[in-house]
């Protein structure tokens, strides 16, 4: 059975700062996939992930996935507060035909 | 999110009577899937989808049941509403070949 963990679940941060969220997975996948939420709101596709090595950003976010480590990182530079939301990552492990298996997402709040 | 809807938006029901949500999308997509969202546990796969009347359990399928009779629709249906099936619903979708899913704004339902 696929787990996905992420650390930390909850973080506190001041703008300007840089910090990293984690995302370990169970099953041997090339296919990881970064969610951005904000309240009240549907999942925004941040980033797809889907080899070993794939590096990718977009402004002051950038994600990386080590597929030999199972592991993915979510790099956060000179925080901002407008980046505070709820962040989970995913796994693909069946190319689509079941779903994709969540981490329980990491609340990230970003203080003036 | 455009291309997938779901309805009702909100919803309040009665413990003990039967409850169906939708989900319909206009991308010809493959692949639906049914998830719940409940703080500290991210979102589970409730059921999915491979195809029209295709469909497979997911982690929490107990107290759910779906169908999916035409590709554009996926229905999932609370046969008795509980207490514990109080949360947020969220349809996704999927063709299997872009490596992209897109979920749907969710549906709040409350079990009083």
């Amino acid at each position: 059975e696929l787990k996905v963990e992420q650390n930390p679940l909850f973080l506190s941060m001041q703008e300007g700062k840089n910090y990293t969220i984690y995302c370990n997975y169970s099953t041997t996948s090339d296919r990881l996939y970064w969610y951005r939420q904000d309240p009240g709101k549907s999942l925004e596709s941040l980033f797809v992930l889907l080899s070993n090595g794939a590096v990718k950003q977009e402004g002051r976010l950038m994600a990386s996935l080590d597929t030999k480590a199972r592991l993915s990182t979510l790099h956060i530079t000179a925080a901002v507060h407008d980046l505070s939301a709820t962040y989970f990552c995913a796994v693909d492990i069946s190319g689509g035909a079941d779903g994709l298996t969540f981490g329980k997402g990491t609340h990230l709040i970003i203080q003036p | 999110d455009a291309g997938i809807t779901q309805s009702p938006r909100h919803k309040v029901t009665e413990t003990g009577t039967p409850v169906t949500l939708r989900c319909h999308q206009t991308e010809n997509h493959r692949y639906m899937y049914w998830y719940r969202q409940d703080p500290g546990h991210g979102l589970r796969l409730i059921h999915y989808s491979y195809g029209v009347k295709d469909t497979d359990k997911g982690e929490v399928s107990d107290g759910y049941s779906v169908s999916r009779s035409k590709t554009e629709d996926f229905l999932l249906t609370l046969e008795s509403a509980t207490s514990s099936q109080t949360s947020v619903y969220f349809c996704a979708i999927s063709s299997g070949l872009d490596y992209g899913y897109t979920f749907g704004s969710g549906t709040r339902l409350t079990v009083v």
